[in-house]
């Protein structure tokens, strides 16, 4: 059965700081992987997406995810970390053609302290 | 990409009472979704609801308590039905395109 972990709850850094959020999925084909950022009131917004070819994909707001799939992984990756970044952050794997039947990891909320 | 309006965005509602949320597309899709956002949780399908056919529902979730219509390739409802506290959430519709999905502002509703 599809799943996705997101081991990290909540992360604190501060601004101008590296980031890099985990998510590790379980699946038995090839994975449609994305990365969703839901600000406080807001719907969902797509990052970034990988389907195919070059493991490592750029995103919106400078955003990038590596795709390893020895490790069964696709973390989230930052160089440096703005205040407007604080959100909640999701994981989510997409099983046969396309984004059909998301499942979603449980989030890691990311606070950025001055 | 696909823009996503809902109605209401909040509500508050008495127990035992039904409340239907619609959910408007800026253009024709074929796929579109409900998720259900419990309070500090991840987002949870609740049915899958295309144009033509029947709603397919996820395990746990049953069309008695979740009708859902889908009456044309821009617009769909979902009904939360007979409502107790257990059903305030953030109910989020989205729609399927371009091997992606694209989703609302969703609808915060509390049972009291």
């Amino acid at each position: 059965a599809q799943s996705v972990t997101q081991p990290d709850i909540h992360i604190t850094v501060s601004e101008g700081a590296s980031l890099e959020l985990r998510c590790n999925y379980s699946y038995g084909a090839t994975p449609y992987l994305f990365w969703y950022v839901q600000s406080p009131g807001q719907g969902l917004q797509l990052l970034l997406k990988y389907f195919s070819g070059d493991t490592l994909v750029q995103g919106i707001k400078g955003f990038e995810a590596e795709f390893k799939r020895s490790q069964s992984s696709f973390n989230l990756r930052k160089p440096s970390v703005h205040w407007s970044d604080a959100a909640e952050y999701f994981c989510a794997v997409g099983e046969g053609t396309g984004a059909n039947n998301l499942f979603f990891g449980t989030g890691t909320r990311l606070t950025v302290i001055p | 990409s696909a823009v996503i309006s809902q109605k209401p965005s909040r509500d508050i509602c008495q127990r035992g009472t039904s409340l239907t949320i619609q959910c408007q597309v800026d253009s024709q899709v074929t796929m579109m979704f409900w998720y259900r956002q419990q309070p500090g949780q991840s987002l949870t399908l609740i049915a899958t609801a295309n144009q033509g056919s029947e709603a397919t529902y996820e395990s746990g979730f049953v069309i008695d308590k979740f009708p859902i219509s889908r009456p044309n390739l821009t617009f769909s409802t979902l009904t939360v039905s007979n409502m107790s506290p257990e059903d305030s959430s953030i109910y989020l519709c989205s729609v399927g395109q371009y091997n992606e999905q694209f989703f609302g502002p969703g609808t915060r509703l509390t049972v009291l």
